[in-house]
């Protein structure tokens, strides 16, 4: 099994402009879950589906961030308008069916808004 | 009060001893524990669970658990070089979310 994919894995970009976090689960897994790494706050939960469904959106910052999961396979994180303290590394990751099994993470997105 | 909270350390123990890393938890009902280690610039990986009080040993590794307390711990025993990385706590809150603590910041050095 290829493991939880993230793409892109860098991504730099301006002030405003909008961005897309993309994520792949792995095949299988009903949990898929959005998280945020930065110095200052630790690695936060930002929301995460059962089954496509979003259970929980609470660490969800604010409305600039948008997630969907329009398939058991794909799943997208965007920020518009991004700003400087958006800068973070974004991690995905999936679980089985059974939520208090381990949550395999992806490589993360390493984002910088300049 | 920080839901998890840990020790950022850094912690430095010499190659071969062991590797003791803290954790207390606030929500008294917290029923599943998770220490995930992180190595520089890559993501988490799940090293150990425990969900019962006491001791759950898996080869160089020991998780203990006290609920009374709302204490967690993760021992390194012949800890090695490679052992060196962050060590982060996680909680499962209700709904299934983890709550995870700041990582405590392990080196082992040779």
């Amino acid at each position: 099994d290829a493991g939880v994919i993230q793409s892109p894995r860098h991504e730099v970009t301006e002030m405003g402009q909008e961005v897309t976090l993309r994520c792949k689960p792995i095949s299988g897994h009903d949990y898929l879950f959005w998280y945020r790494q930065t110095m200052m706050r630790g690695l936060e939960l930002l929301i995460y589906f059962n089954n496509n469904v979003p259970i929980d959106d609470s660490g969800m910052p604010e409305d600039r961030f948008s997630a969907k999961m329009p398939n058991a396979s794909f799943s997208t994180l965007k920020i518009q308008p991004s700003e400087p303290r958006d800068s973070a590394v974004y991690f995905c990751a999936s679980s089985p069916r059974q939520l208090q099994e381990t949550q395999y993470f992806g490589p993360g997105t390493r984002l910088l808004v300049l | 009060q920080k839901e998890v909270e840990q020790n950022s350390g850094p912690l430095s123990v010499p190659e071969g001893a062991i590797a003791s890393l803290n954790c207390t938890y606030s929500d008294r009902g917290s029923q599943s524990f998770f220490w995930y280690r992180q190595y520089s610039g890559k993501s988490p990986e799940l090293i150990m669970f425990i969900y019962s009080n006491g001791d759950k040993e898996d080869g160089r590794f020991t998780a203990q658990l006290n609920k009374a307390s709302q204490y967690v711990s993760l021992l390194i025993r012949d800890s090695q070089p490679s052992d060196s990385a962050t060590y982060l706590c996680a909680v499962m809150a209700q709904g299934g979310k983890l709550i995870f603590g700041q990582g405590t910041e392990l080196s082992v050095k040779p």
